[in-house]
């Protein structure tokens, strides 16, 4: 069966440090690969979707980057954090561009 | 006007009640439909998928979607305790992204 796994669990970063967050994806191959970000009392937001290797789609301009180095792992990064970054960062996998999607268990990010 | 809009709640029934719960989208793109539920602080658990309009049943979880009315429904029989949650709705249509809803904050009372 497949797994999705994000690390860490929560953080808590100082305004302009660096973030890198990560997801990986067992029990598939070449995975669809998503970062979605869940504000307070907003929805779910996409930010990043990748169809493979290398291959980063950008939703929402801001100061995050993704990269995807394998092929089943998916990270999430800025080089310095505003305090509007923090919520709940998400990371999602899906087998087809247009099948379902699962969610990993989140990330807590708190930015001071 | 919001591509997906959800009532936020919070809405309470007694348990054992029929619950329902509704979406409306303003997008006639979308063609795939989902419903997640999430507990406090942890990650969206995938209830029920389904392609264009029609009903769809999973044991105490019924989806239907109705696209010339652009409005999608959750109906859980036999509420439980246990199904107290949030339940978001979300949908795409060719693009790779979901759009969500708010969610519906749902509370069962024992």
């Amino acid at each position: 069966s497949q797994t999705i796994h994000q690390w860490p669990a929560t953080l808590v970063q100082p305004v302009g440090s660096p973030l890198s967050l990560e997801c990986t994806v067992e029990g598939t191959s070449n995975p669809n690969l998503y970062w979605y970000r869940q504000a307070a009392g907003r929805g779910l937001q996409l930010l990043f979707y990748s169809v493979g290797i290398g291959q980063i789609s950008s939703e929402v301009p801001q100061n995050l980057s993704a990269s995807r180095p394998q092929d089943r792992q998916f990270i999430l990064s800025s080089k310095k954090l505003l305090l509007s970054d923090s919520g709940f960062y998400l990371c999602a996998w899906s087998v087809a561009r247009a099948g379902e999607q699962y969610f990993g268990p989140g990330t807590r990010l708190t930015v001071t | 006007q919001k591509e997906v809009e959800q009532d936020p709640g919070p809405l309470s029934v007694p348990e054992g009640a029929i619950v329902s719960l509704n979406c409306t989208y303003s997008n006639s793109a979308f063609q795939y439909f989902m419903w997640y539920r999430q507990y406090s602080r942890k990650g969206p658990e995938l209830l029920m998928y389904t392609y264009s309009s029609g009903n769809k049943e999973d044991g105490r979880f019924t989806a239907q979607v109705d696209k010339s009315s652009k409005y999608i429904s959750l109906f859980i029989r036999d509420s439980q305790p246990s199904d107290s949650a949030t339940y978001l709705c979300a949908m795409r249509g060719g693009a790779d992204g979901l759009t969500f809803g708010k969610g519906t904050h749902l509370i069962i009372q024992p």
